[in-house]
């Protein structure tokens, strides 16, 4: 069964605060690992792919733990634009078109 | 930018009616999908879609869903009996390959409420 599972939030932070959110997930055959970003009632964005050796993108930095089967993303110095849903998701490499298998998301806040 | 196109943004359709969701994938790429997204749940795989036929489909996508590609450019969904349940955001993505080092790029999503 190909589950992805995330804290919903909401996380309320202060802007200029560093945050952090985890997911994890349940296939061990999973071959790539994306954040997306949804601000409400639009469309998923890719955010950002996560590499075993860890990435960073700006403020943006993403980890992955294959033997915890554990994701992560960290947030510097916050902006009130990064206020929306995280959304942890997985792909499944099956040789065919692959579809993402999303998390719930979790829902970010940044207070002025 | 290219991007995916979606039409229309919101479709109200009675139970039991069928319903058609169009979308326009960017113009190079070979890879469609559709996914739903339940108010407040998460978003969810329905299909994907390469060289006319049907690559890979969710448990959800049974025999009341069906897809198309009608011509060059657009990619539809088909709901031939509407249940209340379909209520959902429908989007649209399409990608270059289908890979996962290609990227797949969302539509803005179709509103579907089904009465």
């Amino acid at each position: 069964r190909k589950e992805v599972e995330q804290d919903p939030g909401p996380f309320n932070v202060p802007e200029g605060a560093t945050v952090a959110f985890n997911c994890t997930y349940s296939n061990s055959a999973s071959q790539s690992f994306f954040w997306y970003r949804q601000d409400c009632r639009k469309e998923p964005k890719l955010l950002m792919s996560v590499y075993s050796s860890g990435n960073e993108d700006g403020r943006f930095t993403a980890q992955l733990n294959r033997a915890s089967q554990y994701i992560s993303l960290l947030i510097r110095d916050s902006k009130l634009s990064d206020s929306a849903t995280y959304l942890c998701v997985v792909m499944y490499s099956g040789g065919g078109a692959d579809g993402l298998t999303f998390g719930k998301g979790t829902h970010l806040i940044i207070q002025p | 930018e290219p991007e995916v196109t979606q039409t229309p943004s919101h479709q109200v359709t009675q139970m039991g009616q069928e319903v058609i969701l169009r979308c326009v994938p960017i113009s190079n790429h070979l890879y469609f999908y559709w996914y739903r997204q339940i108010l407040g749940q998460k978003v969810e795989f329905l299909v994907s879609f390469y060289n006319n036929e049907i690559s890979e489909k969710s448990e959800i996508f049974d025999d009341q869903f069906s897809v198309e590609r009608p011509d060059g450019s657009n990619f539809t969904l088909k709901i031939r009996s509407t249940k209340l349940e379909d209520s959902a955001m429908y989007f649209c993505a399409s990608s270059e390959g289908g890979n996962t080092y290609n990227e797949q790029f969302f539509g803005p999503g179709t509103r579907l409420t089904v009465l």
